[in-house]
């Protein structure tokens, strides 16, 4: 079955410098790469996903690529604020479902000093 | 916007008890999803329902079961609650049709005791 894996699980940046994360999967059928961010005691949300035939996405100050050959995809976020500081996960959708189901990655912890 | 509502914000249980963990979702959403989130580990799907009465294991099915009745709500059993099912649950709805989101309740943190 499909496998996501995330990094880094943590990640420190100064306030208005850049963050990267990156994963790989391993289903090569995948197709949908969705991004969600969960603040501490919230519920995960959807801030930007991705889909095969696309190979760059961008919204404001966040950007995900995608490299289908590589299997990998990442998340940008430029000109980082407080506000960005929370736990990042990405995901996979597998190709043979038809389900929306989707592997997520482990996670990672963004913090942004002032 | 999307709703989806879960029971229970904190549940407090013993071992051996039966448990219910109830999700509503208000969108007409064909897809349902019971995950559990643990340090470290992400979010790992126990199961999933793309219809009604219609259910599918996930990757940690183990010691849970489903029901789904209704289109709009979806229930997560723990047949007998153990102390490593101590965690936070979290469900989540999509529309049909593959590659859609999903949407997310608050969760329930639930511990076994």
């Amino acid at each position: 079955g499909e496998n996501v894996e995330q990094h880094p699980s943590t990640l420190s940046v100064q306030e208005g410098d850049s963050a990267v994360i990156k994963c790989t999967y391993s289903d090569s059928a995948s197709n949908y790469f969705p991004w969600y961010k969960q603040e501490l005691g919230k519920r995960p949300q959807l801030i930007i996903d991705i889909r095969s035939n696309v190979g760059e996405k961008k919204d404001q100050r966040i950007a995900v690529t995608l490299n289908k050959t590589a299997k990998h995809f990442s998340l940008h976020i430029t000109e980082t604020q407080p506000e960005d500081s929370a736990v990042y996960f990405c995901a996979a959708s597998p190709g043979d479902s038809s389900a929306s189901k989707i592997i997520f990655g482990s996670g990672t912890r963004l913090s942004i000093r002032p | 916007d999307v709703k989806v509502t879960q029971s229970s914000r904190y549940l407090v249980k013993r071992t051996g008890e039966k448990v219910f963990l109830e999700c509503v979702q208000d969108m007409d959403h064909e897809n349902m999803f019971w995950y559990r989130q643990d340090p470290g580990l992400g979010l790992r799907l126990i199961y999933f329902s793309y219809d009604v009465k219609m259910k599918e294991k996930g990757d940690i099915p183990e010691g849970y079961s489903v029901s789904r009745e209704k289109k709009e709500r979806f229930s997560l059993i723990l047949e007998s609650a153990s102390t490593n099912q101590t965690s936070m649950y979290l469900c989540a709805s999509s529309p049909g049709g593959g590659r859609q989101p999903q949407h997310f309740g608050d969760g329930t943190r639930l511990s076994i005791l």
